[in-house]
């Protein structure tokens, strides 16, 4: 089954720089590569999300990138702001499978 | 996207003892699922509820301990039997956001169960 290893698992930034978060996949044929931010005591929210006919994805300012060959794909957010602070998850899938997460990554954007 | 209500929010429950979480959509879906997140974890799926059919449960979790309904195509209850202090966790429902199978899930707000 699929397998999706994310890093780092903590991530401080200061507030207006960047932050890039990385995951791999194991499942060559997942084609499917959401987003989701946690915030304390609330449900996951999606946040943006890739197909694997799709390089990059840009929303405001938050970025996704794949490379299918290396199974990698990777979350941007420029210009970090408080409410940037949450935990992140990144997901892959393919088809009708269900959701796989990975384990997670704290972010933390210091005013 | 669809929209979840799934309760309760939280309960406090005696070990040895049943707690089911209902979660109605808003309309019609396919596919639902149920989580668990341990605290400060991420999520770990623990069945898909068919419609008409048993749920299909991932390595590590049975029948017996999680029974799963799906009556129609906008409810699930997920029950978690025989309650020890190690089901003490967040429950989460979720549905795939639309008609085709490539969009994002959408939670419910999620059951914080707390066992003692």
């Amino acid at each position: 089954g699929e397998n999706v290893e994310q890093h780092p698992s903590t991530l401080s930034v200061q507030e207006g720089d960047s932050a890039v978060i990385k995951c791999t996949y194991s499942d060559s044929a997942s084609n499917y590569f959401p987003w989701y931010k946690q915030e304390l005591g609330k449900r996951p929210q999606l946040i943006i999300d890739i197909r694997s006919n799709v390089g990059e994805k840009k929303d405001q300012r938050i970025a996704v990138t794949l490379n299918k060959t290396a199974k990698h794909f990777s979350l941007h957010i420029t210009e970090t702001q408080p409410e940037d602070s949450a935990v992140y998850f990144c997901a892959a899938k393919q088809g009708n499978t269900p959701l796989v997460f990975g384990k997670g990554t704290r972010l933390s954007v210091i005013a | 996207s669809a929209v979840i209500s799934q309760k309760p929010s939280r309960d406090i429950c005696q070990r040895g003892t049943s707690l089911t979480i209902q979660c109605q959509v808003d309309s019609q879906v396919t596919m639902m699922f149920w989580y668990r997140q341990q605290p400060g974890q991420s999520l770990t799926l623990i069945a898909t509820a068919n419609q008409g059919s048993e749920a299909t449960y991932e390595s590590g979790f049975v029948i017996d301990k999680f029974p799963i309904s799906r009556p129609n195509l906008t409810f699930s209850t997920l029950t978690v039997s025989n309650m020890s202090p190690e089901d003490s966790s967040i429950y989460l429902c979720s549905v795939d956001g639309g008609q085709l199978a490539n969009y994002g899930y959408t939670f419910g707000s999620g059951t914080r169960l707390t066992v003692v």
